[in-house]
């Protein structure tokens, strides 16, 4: 069983097209966290939201923490080949878990 | 600053070998992660610890996963008698605090043949 649902799951796009990652759950998280995976290296941070509404933004990307921290959006504007990757979701249920579960993960393909 | 390092960055084992996997966080981290990914999936989480002390070992998939640290900063995680459906990329990753990002290292491509 999935506790975070990602979709789509593969994305194939031109350049200079915008684009939004959803990840959803029936649960509560304490906090949400965005990550970008290149083949054969390990994710990197994007950004943490915490709280429920929250919208975050870096450069060209857009993250939204739902009201009832339940679920999450990751928005791109104009990509770029640059922003191909995997980008996962990953969320703790409490403040102090070591524990960070992660969805399966959204395959982008961004096409010069 | 030197992120986190895993060695050996790929491993072949035969099946039933022992293997073991090791991890250098960010100097002064606290916390210390070890998570399992297959091919085009997220990963998944083995174990955790903070300083020493391993504080969740749930994810870990059987009695054959040891992971250990003894002084707080170096990691490695033991596979013994290792099966082919243990073959995949073993990610360590550290943060200062449990609940602040991840740092994660390059992985180790493991292969049991």
């Amino acid at each position: 069983t999935q506790l975070l649902e990602q979709s789509p799951q593969f994305l194939s796009i031109q350049e200079g097209e915008n684009l939004t990652v959803y990840c959803n759950s029936s649960s509560v998280f304490s906090s949400l966290q965005w990550y970008r995976q290149e083949p054969g290296e390990g994710p990197v941070l994007l950004v943490t939201v915490v709280t429920g509404g929250e919208v975050k933004k870096l450069k060209r990307l857009t993250f939204q923490f739902g009201d009832a921290r339940k679920d999450s959006s990751l928005h791109i504007t104009a990509a770029q080949p640059g922003d191909t990757g995997l980008y996962l979701c990953a969320g703790a249920r409490t403040s102090n878990t070591g524990k960070l579960i992660f969805g399966q993960g959204t395959t982008l393909q961004v096409k010069p | 600053g030197a992120g986190v390092s895993q060695s050996p960055r790929y491993k072949v084992a035969k099946r039933g070998q022992d293997v073991a996997l090791r991890c250098d966080p960010i100097s002064g981290h606290v916390s210390l992660f070890w998570y399992q990914q297959a091919l085009g999936q997220g990963p998944e989480f083995l174990t955790y610890f903070q300083n020493e002390a391993q504080l969740d070992k749930s994810g870990l998939p059987s009695d054959r996963f040891f992971a250990e640290r003894p002084e707080g900063s170096v990691s490695t995680l033991k596979i013994q008698r290792t099966q082919q459906e243990d073959s995949a990329v073993y990610l360590c990753a550290s943060s200062l605090e449990s609940g602040l990002g991840r740092y994660f290292g390059p992985g180790t491509r493991l292969t049991v043949l």
